[in-house]
């Protein structure tokens, strides 16, 4: 099946580390997105490209990075983690073609940050 | 400053009851308002969306009312069961192709048998 895949899953991380998350798919979709959800905050936009060569800022961007590597993947980087950080993290994809821009979600990347 | 405001935070019903959740949104430019549901452990999913050219759609069980002037919109779940225990996300999308969603706080919805 067609999905939408990230790992790991589960994080536990030190404030000043370096850490990488990623996201596939294979859906075959031109849009991605990674968000984070906080309890009573909701799901909060980090950043998101609608293709390799476009990328752009969310609401909340400061202390991430992303980078495009291809169609299929799309990565989140916390440069130096710090404990605010901790939260749970969706990558999500969509296809231009879709009616309603439908966006497609993994299964989350839950991030602890001591 | 957030653009969808979401009320009540956590909702408990009863069995065969009917859930309703709010939305209110201030920017003028949105016009595509979907309806997200998450279950514990799993990704968020799309469950239902309306433009505003109408006032309510339905879905089975499932029907957003659109109250342009107000610029609200809610989620009614008609005979709840303990299956749509979840997270409800209402969204608000403004922009040609729809390109990117601003998420309400959610609303986390218990159905007691």
């Amino acid at each position: 099946d067609a999905d939408v895949t990230q790992t790991p899953r589960n994080r536990i991380t030190k404030t000043g580390k370096r850490i990488m998350l990623e996201c596939s798919q294979t859906k075959g979709h031109d849009r991605m997105y990674w968000y984070r959800q906080d309890p009573g905050l909701g799901l909060r936009l980090i950043y998101y490209s609608f293709d390799v060569k476009d990328i752009n800022k969310g609401e909340i961007s400061d202390g991430y990075s992303v980078s495009r590597q291809a169609q299929a993947k799309f990565s989140l980087s916390l440069e130096s983690a710090i404990p605010n950080q901790t939260a749970l993290y969706f990558c999500a994809t969509s296809d231009f073609r879709g009616s309603y821009n439908e966006q497609f979600f993994g299964p989350g990347t839950r991030l602890t940050v001591l | 400053q957030q653009q969808v405001k979401q009320s009540p935070q956590s909702l408990i019903v009863q069995k065969g009851g009917i859930s309703i959740i709010n939305c209110a949104y201030e920017n003028t430019a949105f016009d595509y308002f979907p309806w997200y549901q998450q279950f514990p452990g799993k990704g968020p999913a799309l469950l239902i969306a309306i433009r505003p050219d109408v006032s309510e759609k339905k879905e089975g069980r499932f029907t957003i009312s659109f109250n342009k002037s107000a610029k609200q919109f809610s989620l009614h779940i008609m005979d709840s069961q303990p299956g749509d225990s979840a997270t409800y996300f209402c969204a608000a999308g403004a922009g040609g192709g729809y390109q990117k969603v601003t998420f309400g706080t959610g609303t986390k919805l218990q159905v007691i048998p």
